[in-house]
């Protein structure tokens, strides 16, 4: 089955700072998705992406669908300390019950 | 509204108890879904329901059984379950199981532990 790849697994950074994560698949999603999750809530979607080549924002959040549509990123500018969480990418195929998870990256942002 | 709301928050229940978790959603919704999460993981599907039917079931214990009475409601009964599957169970909405801006929204979730 399609598997994601998510890097990075983990993020230290200093409030202020620029974040950017990203995943990569061997098959092709027709949608990509970008959750965000805290301890012990539901993921909270940020970000849905529906074409290829797509570049959507949300805030200080950008994502992008990327050409090949094997792959996706997210960007998160001037970080800081409620952007702490779980990050996790979702890639769907036509079928939404095909829908995949990256193993997640957690931030963690420094004041 | 694009809320998910479950019930209860947290439930703690020995390996004999019968309990019921709950999920509704009002965004008028047709594909709702229940999820397994364990800590540190991402969450993991167990059943999908398109219309009030049961469409996917991803080869989940008997011991879990979904119930979908009506297009807003979601039901997971629990019965003899086992400590380990002690986890956070996620419901998710969606227009439909298929075609496009078709993203799931997630319920808060309930914190369930077996003892």
């Amino acid at each position: 089955g399609q598997q994601l790849n998510q890097s990075p697994q983990s993020m230290f950074i200093q409030e202020g700072e620029d974040v950017s994560m990203n995943c990569t698949s061997s098959s092709i999603f027709n949608t990509w998705l970008w959750y965000k999750q805290d301890p012990g809530e539901g993921p909270v979607l940020l970000i849905a992406l529906y074409k290829a080549g797509e570049l959507t924002s949300n805030g200080r959040l950008t994502a992008q669908f990327g050409i090949t549509r094997k792959d996706s990123f997210l960007n998160i500018s001037a970080s800081i300390p409620s952007d702490v969480g779980i990050y996790f990418c979702a890639g769907l195929v036509v079928s939404a019950n095909d829908m995949r998870f990256g193993a997640g990256t957690r931030l963690t942002v420094k004041p | 509204d694009t809320e998910v709301t479950q019930t209860p928050k947290h439930l703690v229940m020995g390996m004999t108890n019968k309990k019921s978790l709950k999920c509704e959603q009002h965004m008028g919704h047709r594909a709702m879904y229940w999820y397994k999460q364990k800590a540190k993981k991402p969450p993991e599907l167990m059943f999908v329901y398109s219309y009030e039917k049961l469409s996917i079931n991803e080869s989940v214990p008997s011991r879990f059984s979904p119930e979908c009475p009506n297009s807003s409601l979601l039901n997971l009964h629990l019965h003899a379950l086992q400590p380990e599957d002690s986890a956070l169970y996620l419901c998710a909405s969606s227009r439909r199981t298929s075609g496009v801006n078709n993203e799931q929204f997630f319920g808060p979730g309930t914190r369930l532990t077996v003892l």
